[in-house]
């Protein structure tokens, strides 16, 4: 699976928009961008997934760059309650399901 | 999103005990599951793959005679740590592929904090 680059961190003010990237350069064609979060002492929690076109559900959209060697996790009005490590990983889609997880991004919203 | 249970959320022993870890899927059938573990302020390392019915398949530098594991049914794979020490304290973590059209995503359980004295 390929390789991605998050910053260690990130402040948000509560209410705005909170814009994570992640930068997933040698993706391939049929590689998958996920992303997790995992609030203090808890498991992970799955956001989002997408390929090339971007995704929006009811937690975040994703925003896939067009070459697809960089990915934008947007969280539209960020609260107290998303401040956490947010994982994006990138994976095929497959019978393999194993993920990778690196260091990921401490979201700190702030009020 | 499908859930995954974990049970006990933390649990305390004496160095030397054996301490069980239970990971269910509630209301969804589970053939793989995986087991992670997770130390103070680092990122999740996979430990093993958890398959129903079968052998699991340990990671590299995963002890598998320390780590039992077994995935007896659908529902409920369990992690066995044998002659646990203190090096052995983390936060441990299953997760379990989700169901029908959730079957791309990944779930995971709560996680469970093993101490041990």
């Amino acid at each position: 699976d390929a390789k991605t680059t998050q910053p260690p961190s990130m402040d948000c003010a509560e209410g705005r928009a909170a814009n994570l990237p992640c930068n997933h350069s040698t993706i391939s064609g049929n590689e998958y961008v996920y992303w997790y979060r995992q609030i203090h002492s808890q498991g992970p929690q799955y956001i989002i997934h997408g390929l090339k076109n971007n995704e929006t559900n009811e937690m975040a959209s994703l925003i896939i760059t067009e070459d697809r060697k960089s990915s934008t996790l947007i969280l539209p009005h960020a609260t107290l309650r998303d401040t956490a490590v947010y994982y994006c990983i990138v994976r095929k889609r497959g019978s393999n399901y194993k993920l990778t997880f690196g260091k990921g991004t401490l979201l700190t919203v702030n009020p | 999103g499908a859930v995954v249970s974990q049970h006990p959320s933390w649990v305390i022993c004496k160095s030397g005990t054996s301490v069980k870890i239970e990971c269910r899927s509630l209301d969804f059938q589970a053939t793989t599951m995986f087991w992670y573990r997770q130390f103070p302020k680092q990122s999740l390392m996979l430990m093993a793959t958890s398959n129903e019915g079968s052998k699991a398949t340990y990671e590299q530098g995963v002890e598998k005679d320390k780590f039992l594991i077994n995935h007896a049914s659908l529902t409920l794979s369990t992690l066995t740590v044998t002659s646990a020490h203190p090096e052995d304290s983390s936060f441990y973590i299953c997760s379990a592929r989700g169901p029908g059209g959730q079957a791309g995503e990944l779930f995971f359980g709560e996680g469970s904090r093993l101490t041990v004295l």
